[in-house]
């Protein structure tokens, strides 16, 4: 198994860009989760989709970032404009149900 | 709402001490307990977890957890770190009103040779 699967792993680019995370779940996990971290605020969830359906997106933090999930093995983050204050590592993660989560390598955002 | 708590926010310690990670959390129904470890640049790794049976519960590279359910805790412990174990450690909770998770802030463990 490859395991959780993000592209790209590092983004830089220029406040005001549009930026677009992609995640490829395990095969079979019916839970994604979206998480962000930084060193000021640690580990954040933003967002967690169960069955493709976006269940608890509290975690948000503006109408600048906007999640999908159009099927089981895909989903992305866009974050639209971008500010310097989005840079962080941005982490997704699927899990079976109630079991464990498993992460993948993130995406290292730098905004400018 | 359901809560994770870790007391410990950065640990320093000599390599071959044991090790001890506080980690307390707020729910009344069942819950899946886990405890994750982030070596530096890296990703959220699985180090244990717990569902049910034997609240003492081992995992990878000599760590263990016990569940004491009275005290709503899942501290996590290892007789005697190394170096290796340098790392940020999470506690989090699943219950079963839903399949989200809620971590704790982390520990920053640091290990001197």
């Amino acid at each position: 198994d490859a395991g959780v699967i993000q592209s790209p792993r590092h983004e830089v680019t220029e406040m005001g860009q549009e930026v677009t995370l992609r995640c490829k779940p395990i095969s079979g996990h019916n839970s994604l989760f979206w998480y962000r971290q930084t060193m000021m605020r640690g580990l954040e969830l933003l967002i967690y989709f169960n069955n493709n359906v976006p269940i608890d997106d509290s975690g948000m933090p503006e109408d600048r970032f906007s999640a999908k999930m159009p099927n089981a093995s895909f989903s992305t983050l866009k974050i639209q404009p971008s500010e310097p204050r989005d840079s962080a590592v941005y982490f997704c993660a699927s899990s079976r149900d109630v079991g464990e989560q498993y992460f993948g390598p993130g995406t290292r955002l730098t905004v400018t | 709402a359901q809560s994770v708590s870790q007391h410990n926010h950065h640990v320093i310690l000599s390599e071959a001490a044991s090790l001890e990670l506080g980690c307390n959390y707020s729910y009344g129904g069942t819950v899946n307990l886990f405890w994750y470890v982030q070596y530096p640049g890296q990703h959220l790794q699985l180090l244990l977890k717990y569902f049910s049976g034997d609240p003492l519960v081992k995992g990878i590279k000599g760590f263990e957890a016990e569940f004491i359910k009275s005290k709503f805790s899942f501290n996590l412990r290892k007789p005697s770190v190394q170096w290796s174990d340098t790392a940020e450690y999470f506690c989090a909770v699943n219950g079963y009103t839903g399949n989200q998770f809620y971590f704790g802030t982390g520990t920053s463990l640091t290990v001197i040779p």
